[in-house]
This record gives structure tokens, C-alpha cells and sequence, in this order.
């Protein structure tokens, strides 16, 4: 079945340091994948998207690209905050069929010290 | 804005209790999620339901049921609960379309003592 692999954290940064969060996917047709982020006590906030191949989203200066030749949507910012500490989770959705589940990730534990 | 509100943000019952965590959502959403979050094991998927009185189960249904009444309301059932049902639920909700991303709740954290 479907599978979306990410490092594993938990990663630690000093403030203004580039990020770089790994997503690999595997599935059959083509799937929409999904960033969401999580900060402490809260639910999952969706962070960016992008539904085919190619496509760039982008948000709070976080980007990520469907790379459909790698299978990869790689999260990425040039210069993160303190208030980008959160748990980070890549996720998939089959496109054929909206009444599949997301499949996600395990999770990244980002954390920026000052 | 999509808004997905768990009835409590901590609740805290004995073993061998009923327990009821309930969900509602305001956009007229087809498809409700209810997943448990542990340190270490990511997002599990309990059930869901994609119309109403309809009901899938997920990866971890045993121990849970699900009742879907009303379309707006989803609510996750613990018949029996037991200590290892101590976790973090999160609540989502969707439109029936694979490329829409899912709205989830806060989260209720439930200890069972």
C-alpha cells in the first residue's frame, strides 16, 4: 500500500539556520501530498500542498516541491524562527478516491534555539 | 474558516469506564477521522466514516466504535476503557475529494487511571 517515509528527528537549529525536512513517498497513480504542522498542546494545522507533479507550496516561507521522478516533497526554509518549533508531518492522499485516508508520516520534531 | 471542535481538551477517567470523546465540524465535510497520537508511533487511524451512519474501520479499531448520527458529528467510543487507551485523539474532517486536505481538531488527551 501507499507509504510516506521522513526523517527522523528530533532536529535542532539555531535561529536562522536553513531547514531541510526529508519526505519520501510510495504509491500507485498519483497522489496529493501534504505538509502539516503541529505546535505543542495543539491539533495538526495543514502547512502547505501541492497536488501534481512539479507544483511548488508554499507558506510562512516553507516551500516544498513534487518531485514525481524521486518521489520526494521535501520540506524546506531559508531561515527559521524560534516560533517554527513544532512537530513536522508529511502526508499523502490518494487522488483517485477521496474517501481514502491521508497516509502520514511519523513525524519531526523541530526544535530552534536562540 | 473550517473549524473541527473536540468537546475537551483533557479528560481523565477510571478503567472499566464508558468513554465518549465527540467531534463536530461546521463546512458540511462527507468524510470524519479519528486518530490516536503516541510519542514515537505517529498518527494511527482508529475510523473513519465517509457518510452518515456509514463507518470504516482503520489500522487500530479494536477497543473503539464510532457513531455517526448527524453529518456534522462524529463520535469516538472507548466500550471498555483500559490504561493502554492513555493517548492524544485527534479529530479530522474532509470534503469527499482525494486532492482536499483534512481540518483537524485540537486534540483531546485522555488519561485512563
Amino acid at each position: 500500500g501507499d507509504s510516506v517515509t521522513q526523517m527522523e528527528g528530533p532536529v535542532t537549529l539555531s535561529e536562522e539556520a536553513c531547514l531541510t525536512i526529508n519526505c519520501t513517498y510510495t504509491a500507485t497513480g498519483y497522489p496529493s501530498l501534504f505538509w502539516y504542522v503541529q505546535y505543542p498542546g495543539e491539533g495538526l494545522q495543514l502547512l502547505l500542498k501541492a497536488t501534481k507533479a512539479d507544483d511548488k507550496g508554499s507558506n510562512k516561507g516553507f516551500e516544498a516541491t513534487y518531485r514525481k521522478e524521486t518521489t520526494s516533497f521535501h520540506l524546506e526554509k531559508g531561515s527559521v524562527q524560534v516560533s517554527d518549533s513544532a512537530v513536522y508531518f508529511c502526508a499523502l492522499s490518494d487522488q483517485r478516491s477521496g474517501n481514502t485516508p491521508l497516509v502520514f508520516g511519523k513525524g519531526t520534531r523541530l526544535s530552534v534555539i536562540a | 474558516d473550517v473549524k473541527v471542535t473536540q468537546s475537551s481538551r483533557y479528560l481523565v477517567k477510571r478503567t472499566g469506564e464508558k468513554v465518549f470523546l465527540e467531534c463536530v465540524q461546521d463546512m458540511d465535510h462527507e468524510n470524519m477521522f479519528w486518530y490516536r497520537q503516541d510519542p514515537g508511533l505517529g498518527l494511527r487511524l482508529i475510523y473513519f466514516s465517509y457518510d452518515v451512519k456509514m463507518k470504516e474501520k482503520g489500522d487500530i479499531p479494536e477497543g473503539y466504535s464510532v457513531s455517526r448520527e448527524k453529518k456534522e458529528r462524529f463520535s469516538l467510543i472507548l466500550e471498555s476503557a483500559s490504561t493502554n487507551q492513555t493517548s492524544m485523539y485527534l479529530c479530522a474532517s474532509t470534503w469527499d475529494r482525494g486532492d482536499q486536505p483534512q481540518h483537524f481538531g485540537d486534540g483531546t488527551r485522555l488519561s485512563i487511571l
